[in-house]
């Protein structure tokens, strides 16, 4: 299983734009990248999930160089209840989703 | 369509007990993980079934056993509780018949916190 890595933590004001980087260097061919959110005493949620180039969605953007060994997921003009930590997976089908240690994201007023 | 629920939300037992933990999938998953949260570890894959059969395992003891329905419904047994098993347990269900073909999203229920004393 490919292993991730990300920051600890980040800290950020309401209104900026967030970067969230994660190295990947042993992903597979087939494997996708993908994030996922949790608040606290939650179960974590799907952000948004790419294999290559750039993805957007409603909540995010994912950018994903050419050679897929990392990825970041930006998270445009963030307020208070963005706070939470972030887990960035790869994997692909049924592949088992192994969770790193996440980034704590904070964001102040 | 409801989502995945986890039965009951809250448990304190005492050493040396087992418990059962519920989960039911949303309706027409078939596939039901577990993990294991604490402030320390993090989220920890437990295992997963699908179509009533265990697809892979964490690396976790005997004493953490579950089993899958033939209505996708699924149970997480720990015998023997010791203290280091107070957390958050979480189950996710999946499906790929709404998945491209990256990783099949999950969809997490709340959680059981357990606590053991």
């Amino acid at each position: 299983l490919a292993k991730t890595t990300q920051p600890i933590s980040m800290d950020s004001y309401e209104g900026q734009e967030v970067n969230i980087t994660c190295s990947h260097n042993n992903i597979a061919t087939n494997d996708y990248i993908t994030w996922y959110q949790q608040f606290p005493s939650q179960g974590p949620r799907f952000i948004i999930q790419g294999y290559k180039t750039k993805v957007t969605n409603e909540v995010a953007s994912l950018f994903i160089p050419a050679d897929r060994k990392s990825s970041t997921l930006s998270l445009p003009r963030v307020s208070l209840s963005d706070t939470a930590v972030y887990y960035c997976l790869v994997g692909s089908g049924y592949s088992t989703l192994t969770f790193g240690k996440g980034t704590m994201l904070l964001v102040s007023p | 369509k409801a989502g995945v629920t986890q039965t009951p939300r809250y448990l304190i037992k005492t050493r040396g007990q087992q418990v059962t933990l519920s989960c039911s999938p949303i309706s027409g998953h078939r596939s039901v993980s577990w993990y294991q949260q604490t402030p320390g570890q993090g989220l920890q894959f437990l295992f997963e079934y699908f179509s009533e059969t265990q697809r892979n395992k964490g690396n976790f003891p005997g004493r953490f056993s579950g089993r899958q329905f033939s209505n996708s419904r699924s149970e997480m047994n720990v015998s023997t509780l010791e203290l280091g098993d107070s957390a958050l347990y979480l189950c996710a269900s999946r499906t790929k018949e709404l998945a491209g073909e990256g990783p099949y999203e999950q969809y997490f229920g709340p959680g059981t916190r357990l606590t053991v004393t």
